[in-house]
């Protein structure tokens, strides 16, 4: 079936660059997402891509997609305390009415 | 601003003491998701309403219920809530189920079964 993998930690320094990754199994997939989600919070969505685009930069937020390996990644760059969160990687199937499939997130820390 | 609203943020209940979540939107969306997310786990899909068509998970336990009256609103009912059913319950809506329409979570119902 399909999975989604994430490491689960990742601590920075404010104002360094985030990198945060993810690996999938679905080869059908078609949208890669990111959702932030904050303590007690529900789940934000960041920013998406589509599976025929390499790259996607939305202000400080740059998604890198590598289909033939999938591997997906999202850098914050000047990462700040306030991007401290989990961050969920999340797939979709090419079939509509498909679940997205989530990974265990990846929490980032930011200190000061 | 908030999209989609859900009720109550935090819900404590008894052992198989039935309860109800509530979900709202004011996107007009289509299709609204119901997802359990337990501590440290990422969220699961319990069912989904495309319009008024119910959709279930294959594994979504029995006494896990849902009704839409209308394209507003979206409860989730549990009949009979077991210590294990503590978890973050999330709604989330998309304008319709194809793949290329991204989800919109609310913030959640933390629910605390005693």
């Amino acid at each position: 079936g399909e999975d989604v993998e994430q490491s689960l930690f990742l601590s920075v320094r404010e104002g360094d660059s985030s990198v945060i990754n993810c690996t999938y199994t679905d080869s059908s997939s078609t949208y890669l997402y990111w959702y932030k989600q904050e303590p007690g919070a529900g789940l934000q969505l960041l920013t998406y891509i589509f599976s025929n685009m390499d790259m996607k930069q939305d202000q400080r937020l740059t998604v890198l997609l590598n289909k033939k390996d999938k591997h997906l990644s999202l850098r914050i760059a000047d990462t700040q305390t306030g991007d401290s969160a989990i961050y969920f990687c999340a797939e979709k199937g090419d079939q509509a009415g498909t679940a997205l499939i989530f990974g265990k997130g990846t929490t980032l820390s930011v200190s000061s | 601003d908030a999209m989609v609203i859900q009720n109550p943020r935090y819900q404590v209940t008894q052992f198989g003491k039935p309860v109800t979540l509530s979900c709202s939107q004011t996107l007009n969306h289509n299709v609204m998701y119901w997802y359990q997310q337990k501590s440290s786990q990422a969220p699961k899909l319990l069912f989904h309403y495309y319009d008024k068509d119910f959709n279930n998970e294959a594994d979504t336990p029995d006494n896990f219920q849902s009704r839409r009256p209308n394209t507003s609103f979206c409860f989730l009912d549990i009949r009979s809530p077991g210590l294990g059913d503590t978890a973050m319950y999330l709604c989330a809506t998309s304008r319709s189920a194809t793949v290329n329409q991204p989800q919109h979570f609310g913030d959640g119902t933390r629910l605390s079964i005693l």
